[in-house]
């Protein structure tokens, strides 16, 4: 079963780090594009990072210099480390197993984990 | 940066067509793509490629591009399909992905 589960959110103050995990199931991470997806409480949904099947990465501007997308191949898990944390980043963040082209969006979706920035 | 625009809100009533509009820039020469969000639950991929539906997903759901205007149509609505819905294009200036502000479906 293709299958995506996050883990990894918590408690943060501002100006902490934190690390999200994303574990695939079915298929592989480093063949695909993967990208992580954020929603703060009762908003929409936010495109946070993309990382290109060939290690290529991509940042939102609100969090680039910030956060840092990868991946473990040998653990077939997509992480995001999330450093210099603001209240306004606080939001459920999901991992998604995005297209290699504009043309087929996101698919795979995990059940998201929440991160709660707060002093 | 390219943006996307839902109204934020349409009401339906049972067993009537839902549509739900994503207006953007000539948004006609982007391929665009529409989840469904149920509450409290991940975002599931419902059109993609301004028209086309991933398995699973039924007949119902149908998506048009012209214009400056994307539509999602939801024809024989029950009541399961009230949620939000985030339609999406990839803006290929920034190389970043775009979603819309999303629209509730209220089924009345």
């Amino acid at each position: 079963e293709v299958q995506l589960v996050e883990t990894g959110g918590g408690l943060m103050q501002p100006g902490g780090s934190l690390r999200l995990s994303c574990a695939a199931s079915g298929f592989n991470v480093s063949s695909n594009y993967m990208s992580w997806v954020r929603q703060a409480p009762g908003k929409g949904l936010e495109w946070v990072s993309v990382i290109y099947s060939g290690g290529t990465t991509n940042y939102a501007d609100s969090v680039k210099g910030r956060f840092t997308i990868s991946r473990d191949i040998s653990k077939n898990t997509l992480y995001l480390q999330m450093n210099s944390l603001r209240v306004e980043d606080t939001a459920v963040y999901y991992c998604a197993r995005d297209s290699d082209t504009p043309y087929y969006g996101m698919d795979v979706w995990g059940q998201g984990t929440t991160v709660t920035v707060s002093s | 940066s390219y943006v996307l625009t839902q109204p934020p809100s349409v009401s339906v009533a049972p067993g009537k067509t839902a549509r739900i509009t994503c207006g953007g820039n000539n948004i006609e020469s982007k391929s665009v793509h529409w989840y469904q969000q149920r509450p409290g639950q991940a975002p599931v991929l419902v059109i993609y490629y301004d028209s086309d539906r991933p398995s699973g997903i039924p007949e119902r759901f149908s998506g048009s591009n012209s214009g400056n205007t994307a539509t999602l149509t939801i024809s024989r609505v029950e009541a399961g399909d009230e949620a939000d819905y985030y339609c999406q294009v990839w803006d290929s200036t920034s190389d970043h992905w775009v979603f819309g502000g999303g629209t509730k479906l209220t089924v009345l």
